[in-house]
């Protein structure tokens, strides 16, 4: 059962450029979304969140946002580098600290 | 300021096997959680243990088990292995005052069941 769906397997963008990648959810009971960068080799690191009160989140180069009803959410890198391109998780839980549900992850790929 | 520390890094299991993985959460984290991540997928929350108990379980059979130790560090038991087991597995920590933001993920064990 995909409750949290990435549809973009992947992503290719020029150095510079924004990045966006998508992620759809279907539970409605989720008030809590994140997103998680992984590089090989390595855990999931957390980049950003945003609670279903809001709408926009920014940090730096990164700026989510969270469209409730139609139960999409987005992620806005600018500029992107190179150093960007890793695989990028969307996840959503119901409620601070309970199991999170993933998707299936988009591999963002930033060309110089 | 050590992270989350998993072992091992990799392991080769036959089917029917039982196999422990390990987990040592970040310093100051007091609640681990244990994911699945199949290859080409995301993460599967497994379950969650705080105060040495099992809080919540996604929906993985019984053959997955866990322990968490009174120094916060945490085992993931499968047992009777199956092929389909094979992925990486995730361990995370967290504090129980903090939101999921507050997630520490190790680097993985990579299990192949043959």
């Amino acid at each position: 059962d995909q409750q949290v769906k990435q549809n973009s397997p992947s992503l290719s963008v020029q150095e510079g450029r924004i990045s966006i990648l998508n992620c759809d959810y279907t539970n409605s009971m989720f008030d809590y979304f994140l997103w998680y960068k992984k590089y090989p080799a390595e855990g999931p690191t957390f980049l950003i969140s945003i609670s279903s009160i809001k709408d926009k989140n920014e940090d730096g180069r990164f700026t989510v946002f969270l469209n409730k009803s139609a139960k999409h959410l987005s992620l806005h890198i600018v500029p992107s580098q190179p150093g960007d391109s890793a695989v990028y998780f969307c996840a959503a839980s119901a409620g601070n600290n309970n199991d999170m549900r993933f998707g299936a992850g988009t591999r963002l790929t930033v060309k110089p | 300021d050590a992270g989350v520390t998993q072992s091992p890094t990799h392991l080769i299991k036959t089917r029917g096997q039982q196999v422990t993985l390990r987990c040592s959460p970040k310093s100051g984290h007091d609640t681990v959680s244990w994911y699945q991540q199949a290859l080409g997928q995301g993460p599967q929350f497994i379950f969650q243990y705080y105060e040495e108990e099992e809080r919540q379980r996604g929906n993985f059979p019984d053959r997955f088990s866990g322990h968490q130790f009174p120094n916060y560090s945490s085992e993931l038991n499968v047992n009777a292995l199956l092929l389909g087991d094979s992925a990486l597995y995730l361990c995370a920590s967290s504090h129980r005052d903090t939101t999921n933001y507050g997630y520490t993920f190790g680097s993985g064990t990579r299990l192949t069941v043959v």
